[in-house]
Parts: structure tokens; sequence; C-alpha cells
């Protein structure tokens, strides 16, 4: 299979603190990108990182990038409990895979 | 932003029937489109990879003849789940690859199979 995987599969957080995920893939990239889908919803878009680039910021995300190790991490820090969703890393290069995916929990 | 629609969001129809879904990209054109299937609390899969034009390219263990993919023009892939079974319930999400911005995918607010 070439999704890849990220852990943890699921988090549980106060509200306020921080969270990480990391993902880890198999293949070449020429981008990952991160997703976040509430239950039963559509994809929403949060960040795209390229392969040249090692750290990306938007608003409360910070994405890191390591292509030697194949991995990625998404941090968003101080949670809200609007933040519960599915998040979905996915690497982009001829196809378009994504990762397991890790369930969050901000709990109010 | 642009905006990739599907059609119908939601099917039930019975076992044995086919079921086309559409994906269009509204508001620009898309080379490739890709095919995913997302059973519940589990990460979408790719199916399989639509190119404007060609034959489309499945995933391993994604059986071609079952789900149909045809890509005729630049805003228009379809998927046809032929024959459908209960087991082929599931959220089928498209996505379509900016032509003018390779690196920009637009998705689909997906399409919920139900197989009686």
């Amino acid at each position: 299979s070439q999704q890849g995987e990220e852990d943890p599969q699921a988090l549980s957080i106060q509200e306020g603190e921080n969270a990480t995920m990391n993902c880890s893939y198999k293949t070449s990239i020429n981008n990952l990108q991160w997703y976040r889908q509430n239950s039963g919803r559509g994809l929403v878009h949060l960040i795209l990182i390229r392969s040249n680039e090692r750290e990306k910021h938007s608003g409360r995300l910070r994405v890191t990038l390591d292509t030697s190790k194949k991995s990625s991490s998404l941090l968003i820090t101080a949670s809200r409990a609007a933040d519960t969703a599915s998040y979905f890393c996915a690497t982009d290069y001829n196809q378009f895979y994504f990762g397991t995916g890790t369930s969050l929990t901000v709990i109010p | 932003g642009a905006v990739v629609s599907q059609h119908p969001s939601w099917v039930i129809c019975k076992s044995g029937t086919s079921v086309k879904i559409e994906c269009r990209s509204l508001d620009f054109q898309a080379t490739t489109m890709f095919w995913y299937r997302q059973f519940p609390k589990q990460s979408l899969m790719l199916m399989a990879t639509s190119n404007e034009g060609s034959k489309a390219t499945y995933e391993q263990g994604v059986e071609k003849d079952k789900f149909l993919i045809n890509h005729a023009s630049l805003t228009l892939s379809t998927l046809t789940v032929t024959s459908a079974h209960p087991e082929d319930s599931s959220f089928y999400i498209c996505s379509a690859r900016d032509i003018a911005n390779q690196e920009t995918q637009y998705f689909g607010p997906g399409t919920r199979l139900l197989v009686l």
C-alpha cells in the first residue's frame, strides 16, 4: 500500500493545549499536504509544504517536513473545541495518497 | 476559490444495479482527477487516477471492470459502480488537479452510496 501512516491514531487534549500529529510516508514527494475532516463531511485543506521546505506556519498551524526520514508533523497550538476533527496528511507525487489519519478531540 | 461538485450527493440503490457518480470542476480545467473511497472512521483510499482522454490508472486491488471511470473532458469525470453490492456502500470522493497550478487539488463534497 502506498498509504502513509499517522500517529497517534487518536488524541484527546484539553482546550488550550497543543496537539501534535505525525505522518510517515514511503514514496518520493513533490509536496505534502494536511487536511481536516469533520465527521461525515468533506475535506478542508490546511497547509501545503514542498519537498524543499522544512517548516511552514499558517495561523495556529505549524508543519515540519523531514524528507530524509520521510516524515512530517502538524502542530496545532492553543487548541479549541472547534479543532475536533480527523486530520490527514497526503503525499503528492504523481498520485495523491492519504495517511491513515489522526482523530483529535479537544475537550472544552 | 475553485469548486468541485459531485452528483449525486447521496444515493440508495438495490443490489445488482449500477450507479454513476459525476465529478465536475466548475471554474477550472483538470487534466487529472482522483477517485477515493472512504469507509466509516477510516482514511481515504485512492481507487484510481483519471486522466482526460486516456484510460484511468487503477490502484492495486481495485477492479477496473467494477469501477468504470470515464474522463471525457477537462471538467468532468464519472465513476460508475457496476452491479453494486452492499460491500460497495461507502463515501466516494473525487478531487481535481488544477491544470494551471498542478500543486493545487480541489476536493468534491463526496457521494454517499448505500447499496441495499
